[in-house]
């Protein structure tokens, strides 16, 4: 069966440090990958999706990147964090085709 | 892309009542998610049902595609079925999901 690996579950960082956060999916091939984002404990915001390895797709400009190395693996970067990227961050797959997303456990990101 | 509303924004229940949420599509979908959201942050899969009417236990969902909208039913509601809960919608393939702003729900005892 399919698995979704999201980590670290929490995080606090100052501002204008790095981020780095990682999503590896298990058991299945050349799955879309995404990466959310969720403020003040409502709302999912899409920031990233990605069909294939090296293809990302943006869908809100903002101070965050997404790399996607390999087949099953998707990282969200950011060289410089502000205090507004604090949020809770979701990674999801899904298969090709608009079929069922599931989602990775989170990850809670401070910025302070 | 497609704009998702969900309605009531918060309701509050009884132990035992039972209640209904819903959600209107902008746009034709082909991909339609139901979710709660527990304490933790976690979104549990509750429906992928983009057609036609889905139940599990206490649950159901009903979606009437040609009309843009879908049901999320919750009989005899349990203090644990609280917390957010979230449709979700996509009609391309290989973009993502897009969310409604999501139902709290709080069940008293």
């Amino acid at each position: 069966s399919q698995t979704i690996h999201q980590w670290p579950a929490t995080l606090v960082q100052p501002v204008g440090s790095p981020l780095s956060l990682e999503c590896t999916v298990e058991g299945t091939s050349n799955p879309n990958l995404y990466w959310y984002r969720q403020a003040a404990g409502r709302g999912l915001q899409l920031l990233f999706y990605s069909v294939g390895i090296g293809q990302i797709s943006s869908e809100v400009p903002q101070n965050l990147s997404a790399s996607r190395p390999q087949d099953r693996q998707f990282i969200l970067s950011s060289k410089k964090l502000l205090l507004s990227d604090s949020g809770f961050y979701l990674c999801a797959w899904g298969g090709q085709g608009g079929t069922e997303a599931f989602f990775g456990q989170g990850t809670r990101l401070t910025v302070v | 892309g497609i704009q998702v509303e969900q309605s009531p924004p918060d309701l509050i229940l009884q132990e035992g009542a039972n209640s209904t949420l819903r959600c209107n599509f902008s746009d034709s979908v082909n991909n339609l998610q139901w979710f709660h959201q527990n304490p933790w942050g976690q979104l549990i899969n509750l429906f992928y049902i983009p057609s036609g009417t889905k139940q599990n236990g206490r649950l159901s969902a009903t979606t009437v595609a040609t009309e843009r909208y879908s049901l999320l039913y919750i009989s005899s509601s349990q203090t644990t079925d609280s917390g957010v809960y979230f449709c979700a919608g996509g009609n391309q393939a290989g973009t993502a999901l897009i969310f409604g702003k999501g139902t709290t729900l709080s069940v008293s005892s």
